[in-house]
């Protein structure tokens, strides 16, 4: 247990489907982190959000939309997607951006597949 | 485009110490060095993290050279748990963008 929490932990959804996936942690941290991990390929790091300000967005095709609500919660609501978009979704927080040499909290995933 | 390199696959066996070396040539000034263990299913997990010289916790020890141009995560007497994939990170500065680059992966496996 990391604490922490991603929902759900697996999910098939159409392509035609909107979905949300959601992360929740209780750690007090202030950054929260969206990853992609699809099979053979390194971590994509999606959407980085510091004091619930989206402070990074790397290249994330539109029909991934994050939402930060508060500095406990994150989402990633999905629309439209593609079947190459079907992977392991994986959420992190940390006290601070990570590259500042701060250890991250992962959840355990959503397994995405797109059909 | 700058990346980090690491082995694909290691094996070794239960007892024995173990290193993985993970080259990152663009590193910035200011990046740590962070090391990761990920089991199927699951998100990575933290194992040690490093700037420069050498760091030592109660699982691992990291090395890292005077240029910090490579990394080299030292498991002392592995078992059969410590078979993940592990996975090194740090900060590299693109032109005026900021990403965080993770290698590959390293698949360890340990055999009895």
């Amino acid at each position: 247990e990391t604490g922490v929490t991603q929902t759900p932990r697996h999910l098939v959804m159409g392509m035609t489907n909107k979905k949300s996936l959601k992360c929740e942690q209780h750690l007090g941290h202030n950054a929260m982190y969206w990853y992609k991990q699809s099979a053979k390929k390194p971590l994509e790091l999606m959407f980085v959000y510091s004091l619930e300000e989206r402070v990074e967005n790397n290249s994330v095709p539109s029909r991934f939309s994050p939402e930060c609500p508060n500095s406990s919660h994150l989402f990633l609501h999905l629309h439209t997607l593609q079947p190459e978009d079907s992977a392991l979704y994986l959420c992190a927080s940390s006290q601070i951006r990570q590259s500042l040499g701060t250890e991250a909290f992962f959840g355990q995933g959503t397994r995405l597949t797109v059909v | 485009l700058a990346k980090t390199t690491q082995p694909i696959s290691m094996d070794s066996y239960e007892g024995q110490e173990v290193n993985i070396t993970c080259s990152h040539n663009n590193i910035a000034t200011n990046d740590y060095i962070t090391w990761y263990q990920q089991f199927p299913s699951q998100g990575p997990r933290f194992i040690i993290q490093g700037y420069k010289t050498k760091v030592t916790n109660e699982v691992a020890s990291l090395f890292i050279p005077a240029d910090r141009k490579s990394s080299t995560l030292s498991l002392p007497r592995v078992s059969l748990s410590d078979t993940a994939v592990y996975y090194c990170l740090v900060g590299v500065r693109m032109d005026s963008n900021y990403q965080l680059i993770w290698g590959a992966g390293t698949k360890l496996i340990i055999k009895p």
